[in-house]
This record gives C-alpha cells, structure tokens and sequence, in this order.
C-alpha cells in the first residue's frame, strides 16, 4: 500500500505570496491532519480534516487554510506569506478521526522556504 | 492544553548499548494516548511506540520499550542493544482521547547518536 504522499517536496516563494501544499493520504484513510515543524517552535499542530469537514485547528493565523477532497487528499494554502512561515510542513493521515489513539501516518514533508 | 517536555536535547550512546529517553507531560485528561515517534534525516516521522494511558502494561515493540508512570506523567523510552539505523530525532507526543481532540502536542524531541 503507498504511504503518505506530498507535493511539492521542495519550495521557494517570496514574502507576501501565497502557497499551496497538497497531500494524498493513504488510500482508505480518511483523517489528514497537517503539522508545521520549524526548528525554534518544534512540531505544532496546524489543523485535521475527516470526510471533508475541518475537525480541530491549531493555534495559527487565519492566513493557514486547507480543504479535503471527496477522495480524502488535502491542500493547504498559507496566503501573504512571512518569512516566519518557512518550515517543514507536515501531512499526517490515519484511518479514523483523531482522538481514538489511531497511528498517524506522515508523509516525508514539504519544505517551504520564504526569502 | 497539555505540554510535553523531553529535557535531553541531545544523547549519544555507543552501537549495543541501552538508552533511555525522557518525556513527561502535563494533562488535565484522565484517558489519553502517548507515542514515540523517530524522525531520521530522511526526515519521514515513523511511529516507534503507543502507549494506552488506561493500560496499566508497558507497551513493547521488540528492543522497544516504554516505562509509563502515570501518577508521575512520565512516559520514557528505552531502546536496547542500539544500533546505528537507531540514529535520529525521537518525539514524544499526546493525544487525548475523545471527540474534538487538537491531534497530537509533541515534546521539542531528542537528538540520538549511536556512535559504532
């Protein structure tokens, strides 16, 4: 079965654009949550979605948005970007909704660097 | 909201031997679910261990344990007979069970080296 895809792996934008990041979960996984890893905050939490209904967010501006598909995959999109937003963005997908323990799957990441 | 701290940043042990890493945490939720995750430079996170918080039993996965100290909020890994593929950032996260939950708070992680 393929894992957690993401895409792009690699990204370079410009203070005041915007990105979107897409992830493809595992297939029959319908939870996809997205995690931001920077060296100075660590791993925090962005946001989850569960059959195309935002669940959680995390404690992020409301420049952070992301949608689910019918088909389970996930885009974010961070619009007027900073230059604190580069990080490592994560997509981590699990069978069922958060807060069941379920094992989350993550993908090998999007690296977003803004210059 | 919960935090999770692990208070060793960076530990280096030789290949064989046995290593413990530290996570504690801080909770107002009585059933709740805590993993170890590894993060190799190729950077994809892998799910290491799962703990239950209302199984009192130790979960192992092979040379992987964990000691949870529930009283304590404690929750430490410990990897025996190391190897080198063992090298990486190890997370330690929460996640409280139940609807409406924030996915998963990590720990800042730890930075292990095994040296051959």
């Amino acid at each position: 079965k393929a894992g957690v895809t993401q895409t792009p792996r690699y990204l370079i934008k410009t203070r005041g654009q915007q990105v979107t990041l897409s992830c493809s979960p595992i297939s029959g996984h319908r939870s996809v949550s997205w995690y931001q890893q920077t060296p100075g905050q660590g791993l925090q939490f962005l946001f989850e979605y569960f059959s195309e209904t935002q669940r959680n967010k995390g404690n992020f501006p409301g420049r952070f948005s992301g949608r689910q598909f019918s088909n389970s995959r996930s885009e974010m999109n961070v619009s007027t970007l900073e230059l604190g937003d580069s990080a490592l963005y994560l997509c981590a997908s699990s069978l069922l909704a958060s807060g069941r323990g379920n094992e989350q799957f993550f993908g090998p990441g999007t690296r977003l660097t803004v210059l | 909201a919960q935090t999770v701290t692990q208070s060793q940043p960076e530990m280096s042990v030789q290949e064989a031997e046995t290593v413990t890493l530290s996570c504690t945490y801080d909770t107002s939720e009585n059933n709740y679910y805590l993993f170890w995750y590894k993060q190799p430079p190729s950077r994809q996170m892998i799910l290491v261990i799962r703990q239950e918080a209302y199984k009192q039993q130790n979960a192992t996965e092979n040379r992987f344990s964990v000691n949870f100290q529930k009283a304590a909020k404690s929750f430490s890994l410990k990897i025996s007979d190391s190897q080198l593929g063992d090298t990486a950032m190890y997370f330690c996260a929460f996640a409280p069970s139940g609807g409406g939950a924030d996915g998963l708070t990590f720990g800042k992680g730890t930075h292990l080296i095994i040296q051959p």
